[in-house]
């Protein structure tokens, strides 16, 4: 998991609350990632970030928002709309280039009440 | 429409024998091909990635894979298991953007391995 953080490790939201999830990292990699992971659905992304002040959509954003003002940190905002928010959320970095791996945070498990 | 198959959810091997955990793609052009693991409740980790060249791949912890263009396969391996690599293993996809960008990957949907002693 080195580089990358993500906080908190638990999280508990009551239905109709936005929460935010906070992903850091100190790789110096442009591009960052949200993923949804459930029970055998494997990953599934949420929102992605090739360059500072730019994100686009993943196969899942309804009811998700992003931010990315800075390098190093890539917030993700689970909003009231989002109808099934309970899941395990994983964070990811790389550099530039198709070629390179993924680096991955810890993640943050999402249980709304 | 790019796809990863991971046709087994769980595989069980004895401590000892070798594994292996399959994986087959679909996708429009050349693949990358990536196997990352993930242990309970952790992030997921890199253990080999297939780019170009010789298509038997070395990565960390003793695993292995073979990336087979005709089959469409990029099954992982390792020739003695241990019960530490019980865990949970992702096959990736992505084909490149030559324009530099990343490009998404495509996961699989998992295959729980489970080492007995």
């Amino acid at each position: 998991d080195g580089g990358i953080t993500q906080s908190p490790k638990y999280l508990f939201r009551k239905e109709g609350q936005n929460v935010t999830l906070s992903c850091e990292q100190n790789l110096n990699h442009d591009a960052m990632y949200w993923y949804r992971q459930d029970p055998g659905q494997g990953l599934r992304l949420i929102y992605y970030s090739q360059i500072v002040n730019d994100f686009q959509k993943g196969d899942i954003a309804e009811g998700y928002s992003v931010s990315r003002e800075k390098k190093e940190s890539f917030p993700l905002t689970v909003t009231s709309a989002q109808k099934n928010p309970t899941a395990f959320y994983l964070c990811a970095s790389a550099k530039p280039w198709s070629s390179n791996e993924q680096f991955f945070g810890p993640g943050t498990r999402l249980t709304v009440l | 429409a790019q796809s990863v198959a991971q046709p087994e959810d769980q595989v069980n091997v004895a401590e000892g024998n070798p594994l292996t955990v399959k994986c087959t793609y679909s996708v429009s052009g050349n693949p990358y091909l990536f196997w990352y693991v993930q242990y309970p409740n952790r992030g997921l980790q890199f253990l080999l990635k297939y780019i170009t060249g010789d298509n038997l791949v070395k990565g960390s912890y003793g695993f292995e894979a073979e990336f087979n263009k005709s089959q469409t396969s990029f099954h992982l391996k390792k020739p003695s298991a241990l019960v530490s690599d019980s865990a949970l293993y992702f096959c990736a996809v992505r084909v490149p953007d030559y324009g530099g960008s990343q490009g998404n990957l495509i996961f699989g949907k998992g295959t729980k391995l489970s080492v007995k002693p």
